[in-house]
């Protein structure tokens, strides 16, 4: 039990669009999840914390306009990267919270490459 | 605030070797939970094991085990018999309350050479 899928696990994109990565538990509910990214040899950083049905939580430093967090159902939440640019090219991580267990088990994340 | 130290940056041992994880935690709550995950060069992170801060009971899962001292402030991670598939990086955690963020360690690259 306990799965978390990340679609898609790899996109490459051009200067300017957007890119939409979705994040959904499969055989749990999940009332909060949550968005990282990680840099090449690094830990992962928390970006924002995403409520179903209710506005997400931005960590200090990103911008919520550039990284627009949808949470509509208890099992999928959405990260889209707006007007991408080569900055933005990391490795994005989901995870969604077994509230019960209290643990967050994470997707396989998804490498975003801006050219 | 909370924090996580992992001092040990890279370890390598030869497989079969026991191979000791440090990770060191700071938090002022009384409650709070602690994890290990493994992230394999897939990326994926692979959760391993939580241990809340009234449960100090070791655990020991196959080859795995874990030592939650709460008087040291630390939760080392140790691997018995070291496979060349435990080749990893290890990310201590700390989560306080229960129902607040995770706090990552920097995280230990272990490789594991036949």
């Amino acid at each position: 039990g306990a799965v978390v899928s990340q679609h898609p696990s790899w996109v490459i994109c051009k200067s300017g669009t957007s890119v939409k990565i979705e994040c959904r538990s499969l055989d749990f509910q999940a009332t909060t999840m949550f968005w990282y990214r990680q840099f090449p040899k690094q830990s992962l950083m928390l970006m924002a914390t995403s409520n179903e049905g209710s506005k997400a939580t931005y960590e200090q430093g990103v911008e919520k306009d550039k990284f627009l967090i949808n949470h509509a159902s208890l099992t999928l939440s959405t990260l889209t990267v707006t007007s991408a640019h080569p900055e933005d090219s990391s490795f994005y991580i989901c995870s969604a919270r077994d509230s019960p267990q209290e643990t967050q088990y994470f997707g396989p994340g998804t490498r975003l490459l801006v050219l | 605030a909370q924090k996580v130290t992992q001092a040990q940056t890279e370890i390598s041992v030869v497989e079969k070797e026991d191979v000791t994880l440090d990770c060191v935690y700071e938090t002022r709550d009384t409650t709070y939970y602690l994890f290990w995950y493994k992230q394999p060069p897939s990326g994926e992170l692979v959760f391993l094991i939580r241990r809340n801060s009234f449960d100090e009971q070791n655990e020991i899962s196959g080859r795995y085990s874990w030592n939650f001292q709460k008087s040291t402030s630390s939760f080392n991670f140790t691997i018995t018999a070291s496979q060349v598939v435990d080749s990893a990086v290890y990310f201590c955690a700390l989560s306080e309350g229960g129902y607040s963020t995770l706090t990552f360690g920097k995280g230990t690259m272990l490789l594991v050479s036949p």
